[in-house]
């Protein structure tokens, strides 16, 4: 059974930093496209980024480029996300997911999330 | 870049059927999408993918009474003999080179 289990969320001053981390488990973690999709209070899901099976290929949502850093670990079966200059639009859950079907990004496992609150 | 449109509600009798609808932007409607459910305080769960030929592979352990289909531009999602945990938000999504989208949502009322 593949299991994605976030963490590394938490309350974080505007222009603050925070790293969270996502642990795989239950698949051939190298293998596989991965995502982070928030979801801020009430919203829907909103894409942020992926990173290609080896990491040389990342993606992200305009409004993170430049302040967001997808990576991932494949010894550690552990995907990142490094997020700087945090803003009060970024409180969400975040969720990772694997990119599956056969594709790079059809979402077909999920994480439960961290919650990431950026207040003062 | 794809767009997707779902209409915000729809609801729905126990025991009756509902197809909730994805709408492809134009010039878009040969995309793949996939449909997730989101319960009330959960994650999001990956239901199926569809294809523009309306073939669908569903998740591991997702019931029968759960379908796809396409037309055109349109995706669809089909429930059957709705359950009362059938009541949830509906996404679709779907995803190019350099991005993934998702529609706004369809929360699902089960009456």
């Amino acid at each position: 059974e593949v299991q994605l289990v976030e963490s590394g969320g938490g309350l974080v001053q505007p222009g603050g930093s925070l790293r969270l981390s996502c642990a795989a488990s239950g698949l051939t973690f190298s293998s596989y496209w991965m995502s982070w999709v928030r979801q801020a209070p009430g919203k829907g899901l909103e894409w942020v980024a992926k990173i290609k099976q080896d990491g040389s290929d990342k993606y992200y949502v305009g409004s993170v480029e430049g302040r967001f850093t997808i990576s991932r670990d494949n010894a550690k079966n552990s995907l990142y996300l490094q997020m700087n200059s945090l803003r009060a639009e970024d409180t969400a859950v975040y969720y990772c997911a694997r990119g599956g079907c056969s594709t790079t990004s059809c979402l077909d496992s999920w994480g439960q999330g961290t919650l990431v609150t950026v207040s003062s | 870049q794809v767009v997707l449109t779902q209409s915000p509600s729809a609801s729905a009798s126990l025991g009756a059927s509902v197809k909730l609808t994805c709408t492809l932007s134009s010039g878009h409607s040969s995309y793949d999408i996939a449909w997730h459910q989101q319960q009330p305080e959960k994650g999001p769960r990956f239901l199926m993918k569809v294809n523009s030929a309306g073939s669908h592979n569903k998740g591991d352990g997702i019931p029968d009474r759960f379908s796809g289909s396409s037309s055109g531009a349109e995706r669809y999602l089909t429930i059957s003999s709705l359950e009362s945990e059938d009541e949830a938000d509906y996404y679709c999504q779907t995803w190019g080179t350099a991005y993934v989208v998702f529609g706004g949502g369809t929360k699902l009322t089960v009456l």
